[in-house]
């Protein structure tokens, strides 16, 4: 597997601050980018799916692809208590069959009332 | 949304015991699934790849005769955990991709404790 690099954290910041959470990586071939949320004990949901360089915005989410820099990154706006999770960022060459990701370790989110 | 269910989400056994964890999709159909190993704090490792109906595809490092796969239908796929150790106490978590829309959605994820 490709490596991914994600600093764990932890990251707390206080409700209603802005969160950005970052990875990089070091294989130009991956295309698809995607962020996911993750509660102690589950498995892993998808928050956002980006393809290319970019941004994309969802709700209080938004990701950005930098493939110059090799860098994405995912901005929380109005953080959440209810958004204190791991999120674990993946990356991929292909969209089709196969589909296996490469993932980051994660950064483990606190967000504080 | 789709989902994937998984079972056991716990289990405990003693060493030397083989265990099977269930990974099922249940309103889609997956012609592939996809198995990881969860350390803490680390990241989610690709264990294996099996399409419905051939051999698992294994990645370097993982012993197929310790994790053996079984895709037997388009909305099942097994991890047996042969003669378990330790050292195979983990989080293991499926996920499969949607034969229609190519979608991808994980399971909740199996805890082995092997004592």
């Amino acid at each position: 597997q490709k490596e991914v690099e994600q600093d764990p954290g932890p990251l707390s910041v206080p409700e209603g601050a802005i969160v950005s959470l970052n990875c990089t990586y070091s294989n130009s071939a991956f295309q698809y980018f995607m962020w996911y949320r993750q509660y102690s004990r589950k498995g892993p949901e998808l928050l956002m799916y980006t393809y290319s360089s970019g941004n994309k915005e969802d709700g209080r989410f938004t990701a950005q692809v930098d493939k110059s820099s090799k860098y994405i990154s995912l901005f929380i706006r109005d953080s959440q208590p209810s958004d204190s999770a791991t999120y674990l960022c993946a990356m991929s060459e292909h969209s089709n069959s196969g589909y296996a990701l490469n993932f980051g370790k994660g950064t483990s989110l606190l967000v504080t009332p | 949304g789709a989902v994937v269910s998984q079972h056991p989400s716990r289990v405990i056994c003693k060493s030397g015991t083989s265990v099977k964890i269930e990974c099922r999709s249940l309103d889609f159909q997956a012609t592939t699934m996809f198995w990881y190993r969860q350390f803490p704090k680390k990241s989610l490792m690709l264990m294996a790849t099996s399409n419905e109906g051939s051999k698992a595809t294994y990645e370097q490092g993982v012993e197929k005769d310790k994790f053996l796969i079984n895709h037997a239908s388009l909305t099942l796929s097994t991890l047996t955990v042969t003669s378990a150790h330790p050292e195979d106490s983990s989080f293991y978590i499926c996920s499969a991709k949607d034969r229609g829309t190519g979608e991808l959605f994980f399971g909740e994820g199996s805890r082995l404790t092997v004592l």
